[in-house]
């Protein structure tokens, strides 16, 4: 079956820090690919998606790229702000099914 | 649009009593979920409904628990009797009907048994 894998956290950085959480999948036919945020006390928000090989996701400076050939989705940023601080999801969306797939979710923590 | 609302925000109730969380869906979305969401297990899938239907409910606990959409803009999940390890953030979401789509998410119901 489906399934997502996220590397474990709390990843912790200082403000400006270049921000990469890592994510691999597995799944069946050609999956659509997505990051969520969710900040505390907060539902899960979308944060950026990719449906189709190398194509790239952005938003809020984060970006993500679908890559095929090593099954990943790794979410990058520049410089992370202390309002990054947050909890992060990987998940996939098989053509084949409308049941969603996430991972465990990484948490985030910025410092000043 | 207002997205995902969720009622109530905050819920506390004695074990034994039933508990009803309300979702009312972006308009024009075909897919209603329900998660849990704790610690321990992280994110649950606990049924998905498809233009008011129950789809898949193999992640509903146990009978204690129900779902119902009785109409496209109104879906409740309820737990009777309630118990203290039902305490969880319940969250609600939706989506349009196509795998490109992402899902809008509720502000969930913290659940609290005591």
């Amino acid at each position: 079956g489906d399934s997502v894998t996220q590397m474990e956290g709390p990843v912790t950085l200082s403000e400006e820090a270049f921000l990469t959480i890592n994510c691999t999948y597995t799944a069946t036919g050609y999956p659509s690919l997505f990051w969520y945020v969710q900040y505390p006390g907060e539902g899960l928000q979308l944060l950026l998606k990719a449906t189709k090989a190398d194509d790239k996701g952005s938003n809020k400076g984060f970006e993500a790229t679908y890559r095929k050939e090593t099954t990943s989705f790794h979410l990058e940023k520049g410089s992370v702000q202390v309002s990054d601080s947050a909890v992060y999801f990987c998940a996939l969306r098989s053509g084949g099914s409308y049941i969603p797939t996430f991972g465990r979710g990484t948490s985030l923590i910025v410092h000043p | 649009d207002a997205g995902v609302i969720q009622s109530p925000r905050h819920e506390v109730t004695e074990m034994g009593q039933e508990v009803t969380l309300r979702c009312k869906p972006i308009s024009g979305h075909d897919y209603l979920f329900w998660y849990r969401q704790t610690m321990m297990r992280g994110l649950e899938l606990l049924i998905y409904f498809n233009n008011n239907v129950p789809i898949d409910d193999s992640g509903m606990p146990e009978d204690r628990f129900s779902a119902k959409m009785p109409n496209a803009s109104f879906s409740t999940l309820k737990i009777q009797p309630s118990e203290p390890r039902d305490s969880a953030v319940y969250f609600c979401a939706s989506s349009q009907d196509s795998s490109n789509y992402g899902y809008t998410f509720g502000s969930g119901t913290r659940l609290t048994v005591v």
